[in-house]
């Protein structure tokens, strides 16, 4: 089965440009996060969204961010303009809800940001 | 406080020794727990959930001590292939958010 799929796998690009990145969660999955990992910072969660429809964004750090979901099978993270403090990993991860176990979830490969 | 809290580490031991990692979070309406492990530039991937009962997987021991407010992952007969780091997961009931720790990095050595 194909798992989490993000595109692109790294990015570098200069300040004050426009940065999509993409996510293809797994097929028959209803939550789906975005996620920006830095070693000061960790794990933090951005936005999750819950059969296409944003329900908490209260991580997205400002409105440079924006995130869509316009169909189950896609997913876009959104910054504009791009600054070097936006350098980090950022992850997408799907999960499908469990009546008794919550939301596992299952992590994309990543996409590696620079900004200079 | 914050939500989720780890010991960093490292924690670096020998083959085959035994290691315990805790994880302490803050909201008592917490529901679903979980550890994940992460190897160094890749993604996270799920290793285990933890139940009430506590549960078993192999050489992997979880354990949920509700009244305390923790949650334990214990690893027995370590492997050169333990070395990563251990984060701890933890849902919100009601609200499917989930907040992860930052990270108990293990190093095993031979």
């Amino acid at each position: 089965d194909a798992g989490v799929i993000q595109s692109p796998r790294h990015e570098v690009t200069e300040m004050g440009q426009e940065v999509t990145l993409r996510c293809k969660p797994i097929s028959g999955h209803d939550y789906l996060f975005w996620y920006r990992q830095t070693m000061m910072r960790g794990l933090e969660l951005l936005i999750y969204f819950n059969n296409n429809v944003p329900i908490d964004d209260s991580g997205m750090p400002e409105d440079r961010f924006s995130a869509k979901m316009p169909n189950a099978s896609f997913s876009t993270l959104k910054i504009q303009p791009s600054e070097p403090r936006d350098s980090a990993v950022y992850f997408c991860a799907s999960s499908l809800w469990i009546l008794t176990g919550g939301l596992p979830q299952h992590f994309g490969d990543g996409t590696r940001l620079s900004i200079l | 406080r914050k939500e989720v809290e780890q010991d960093p580490g490292p924690f670096n031991v020998p083959e085959g020794a035994t290691v315990a990692f805790n994880c302490t979070y803050s909201n008592s309406a917490s529901q679903s727990f979980f550890w994940y492990r992460q190897d160094c530039r890749k993604e996270p991937k799920l290793l285990m959930s933890v139940y009430s009962s506590g549960n078993e997987d192999g050489r992997f021991t979880a354990q949920l001590n509700r009244a305390s407010q923790y949650i334990s992952l214990l690893i027995r007969d370590s492997k050169l292939s333990d070395s990563a780091t251990y984060l701890c997961a933890v849902e919100k009931g009601g609200y499917q958010k989930v907040t992860f720790g930052t990270g108990t990095k293990l190093q095993v050595i031979p």
